[in-house]
């Protein structure tokens, strides 16, 4: 049964970086697509990134400038780098898993992980 | 860009019959995914490709979709459906999600 894990600080101070990483267990990273979604307190969701098993990337257009999303297949991890925080960038961060895109679900979750922004 | 619209909340009985509306653009054309999210917890799939259930997902959750709007809808809503719900689907290999919809069983 695959479980994912997210892990990082969750305290970053304003226009430094947010760093996450989220470890996959169960199964490989070398197949499906992996996200990030983060959700600010009491708001809706909001996707992030997505990175598939060769490598390619997706980014939600009003975060690109800021974000890279990158995998390690030999520790079947990915990671999440968020540049330039702001108190806006407050959120559970969660990591997902899709099988593939354009219309595949978010079958499974990570717990998520609060990042607060503040100094 | 494109966006899903969800009615901010709806409420309902115990035993009767609730449905949330999700509306997009053609959204008949995409694959829409729904989600249950508690207080405190990660969200969870209970419908995808419009109208398909995961394993686990009990009967009373139902999809459709028609024209701009898909519908979940929940029969015979127990006090445990209570929660927000989420639709979800990809445009040009973006993913949109609607706002949610806190469900209150009342």
């Amino acid at each position: 049964q695959v479980q994912l894990l997210e892990s990082g600080p969750g305290l970053v101070k304003p226009s430094e970086t947010l760093s996450l990483t989220c470890t996959v267990s169960g199964g490989s990273i070398s197949n499906k697509y992996w996200s990030w979604i983060r959700q600010p307190p009491g708001k809706g969701l909001d996707w992030i990134a997505y990175i598939s098993h060769s490598g390619s990337t997706k980014y939600n257009p009003s975060l690109e400038s800021r974000v890279t999303i990158s995998s390690d297949t030999s520790t079947n991890k990915f990671s999440l780098e968020l540049r330039s925080v702001t108190a806006a960038d407050t959120a559970i961060y969660y990591c997902a898993r899709h099988p593939h895109v354009g219309g595949d679900p978010f079958d499974i979750w990570g717990q998520g992980t609060l990042v607060t922004v503040s100094t | 860009s494109y966006e899903l619209t969800q009615p901010p909340s709806v409420s309902v009985s115990p035993g009767q019959t609730v449905s949330i509306t999700c509306s997009g653009d053609n959204l008949e054309r995409k694959y829409v995914s729904w989600y249950q999210q508690k207080p405190g917890q990660s969200p969870v799939l209970v419908i995808y490709e419009r109208f398909k259930r995961p394993s686990g997902i009990p009967e009373r959750f139902s999809g459709s979709n028609s024209g701009n709007t898909a519908t979940l809808t929940i029969s015979g809503t127990q006090d445990l459906d209570e929660a927000d719900y989420y639709c979800q689907a990809w445009d040009n290999n973006y993913v949109i999600f609607g706002g949610g919809t806190k469900v209150t069983v009342l």
